[in-house]
């Protein structure tokens, strides 16, 4: 089963910052938090990853908290093209590093 | 960077027949791979971890028998739905991740095998 539970949908206005909380209450020491996401009839994309500190790339930041139960990604100027699902993922390392998918959170960019 | 590939993207099939489904590791030699499906507004579910060289590992629920996995080589795993029937109409979605690397690095998915069995 999926250690994580998200909202099932969010709205952003375009341009704005898009926050995407996640949680992973039982996630171990050692799991990483991984966040991908679909776009219609394609394979997931990934954006980015972290087990404790806070990361950054080109795509987005991932916010993971001290107690790392929980964790926001930010997309800092949502665009159009950012409408998707988004995925939240603890990785299963002891399991060959299988990713088990929750069900997301459809996010809606309007414009 | 690495990219995993998949083949067809589209098929169509008549039931009662058998469908062969691969994933390609392009840059990377990816010694496990896993095999997911996903139906209409549904998440992604994980059916199998391919193992290069050895058996694939089923997910509970999953007929071994009726989903054949086939990781031959180190680039390669096929995935064949036997006796299709219209149920198992679903896009097939395969990952791979890079041995090379730390194990805290991504995984790559294909584009995805959408099945319309008629």
């Amino acid at each position: 089963d999926a250690k994580t539970t998200q909202p099932p949908s969010m709205d952003c206005a375009e341009g704005r910052a898009a926050n995407l909380p996640c949680n992973h209450s039982t996630i171990s020491g050692n799991e990483y938090v991984y966040w991908y996401r679909q776009i219609h009839s394609q394979g997931p994309q990934y954006i980015i990853h972290g087990l404790k500190n806070n990361e950054t790339n080109e795509m987005a930041s991932l916010i993971i908290t001290e107690d790392r139960k929980s964790s926001t990604l930010i997309l800092p100027h949502a665009t159009l093209r950012d409408t998707a699902v988004y995925y939240c993922i603890v990785r299963d390392y002891n399991q060959g590093g299988k990713l088990i998918f929750g069900q997301g959170t459809e996010l809606s960019v309007k414009p | 960077g690495a990219v995993v590939s998949q083949h067809p993207s589209r098929v169509i099939c008549k039931s009662g027949t058998s469908v062969k489904i691969e994933c390609r590791s392009l840059d990377f030699q990816a010694t496990t791979m896993f095999w997911y499906r996903q139906f209409p507004k549904q998440s992604l579910m994980l059916m199998a971890t391919s193992n290069e060289g050895s058996k694939a590992t089923y997910e509970q629920g999953v007929e071994k028998d009726k989903f054949l996995i086939n990781h031959a080589s180190l680039t390669l795993s096929t995935l064949t739905v036997t006796s299709a029937h219209p149920e198992d109409s679903s896009f097939y979605i395969c990952s791979a991740s890079d041995p090379q690397k730390p194990m805290n690095t991504e995984a790559f998915f294909g584009q995805g095998t959408r099945l319309t069995v008629v």
